[in-house]
């Protein structure tokens, strides 16, 4: 989900839990969405992306979801590991690689 | 390849000094960009360019300077620095169009206004 103020929204799972990490875009206009992992002290990492003619993308444990309907985008981890921690967020961008983030999500994963 | 490259890490600054903030990218990337991050806060872009000599501005530009001589570098100039500018920059470069939109980020300066 989306923050208020300055406090993340933070998601907290056991290892070995599937997590499910939210996200409203703003532009029903946007081409393409990015999910971002940053971990403490460095920059985002890029995770997977979707293209808006696709609903749904897999990679290696990860899941994307678009729902352009309601203009919300999920990304799922399964069998989430501590070395998942980290601040999440999403992107949406269109044409040159301008792109608009979210305000992130924290994902805390206890052993 | 060395990706994306930032320096200083951390950087001091009194109100009204100026400096520039370093990127570089080995990868041959057209499009270049600055982002600030604050506290509970995403990424928001300041400055951007698709190609040498070629620069548009972001979401908040103002205070901030940018030039793209190469396609290597895109620095960043505060010209008086002030409080409000303390944050988190991060650079970070991609190809233009086809279906590499992912843009690869440097490890960021942590710069503090006093």
């Amino acid at each position: 989900g989306e923050s208020v103020g300055l406090h993340l929204p933070t998601l907290s799972v056991q290892e070995g839990d599937n997590s499910i990490i939210n996200c409203a875009y703003s532009n029903s206009a946007s081409d393409y969405f990015i999910w971002y992992k940053q971990e403490s002290g460095k920059g985002p990492q890029f995770i997977i992306d979707i293209r808006s003619n696709m609903d749904k993308r897999q990679g290696q444990r990860v899941t994307v979801l678009l729902n352009k309907t309601v203009k919300h985008l999920s990304l799922q981890i399964a069998a989430t590991q501590p070395g998942d921690s980290a601040v999440y967020f999403c992107a949406e961008g269109s044409g040159y690689s301008t792109l608009t983030f979210g305000k992130g999500t924290m994902l805390l994963v206890s052993p | 390849n060395a990706g994306v490259t930032q320096t200083p890490k951390f950087q001091v600054l009194k109100t009204g000094q100026s400096m520039t903030l370093q990127c570089a990218q080995d990868m041959n990337h057209e499009y270049m960009s600055w982002y600030r991050q604050d506290p509970g806060m995403g990424l928001r872009l300041i400055h951007y360019s698709v190609g040498a000599g070629i620069t548009d501005q972001g979401e908040v530009p103002n205070g901030y300077n940018v030039s793209r001589s190469t396609t290597e570098d895109f620095p960043l100039r505060l010209l008086s620095a002030a409080p409000s500018q303390t944050s988190v920059y991060f650079c970070a470069s991609s190809y233009l169009g086809g279906t590499q939109e992912t843009q690869y980020f440097g490890p960021g300066t942590r710069l503090l206004v006093l």
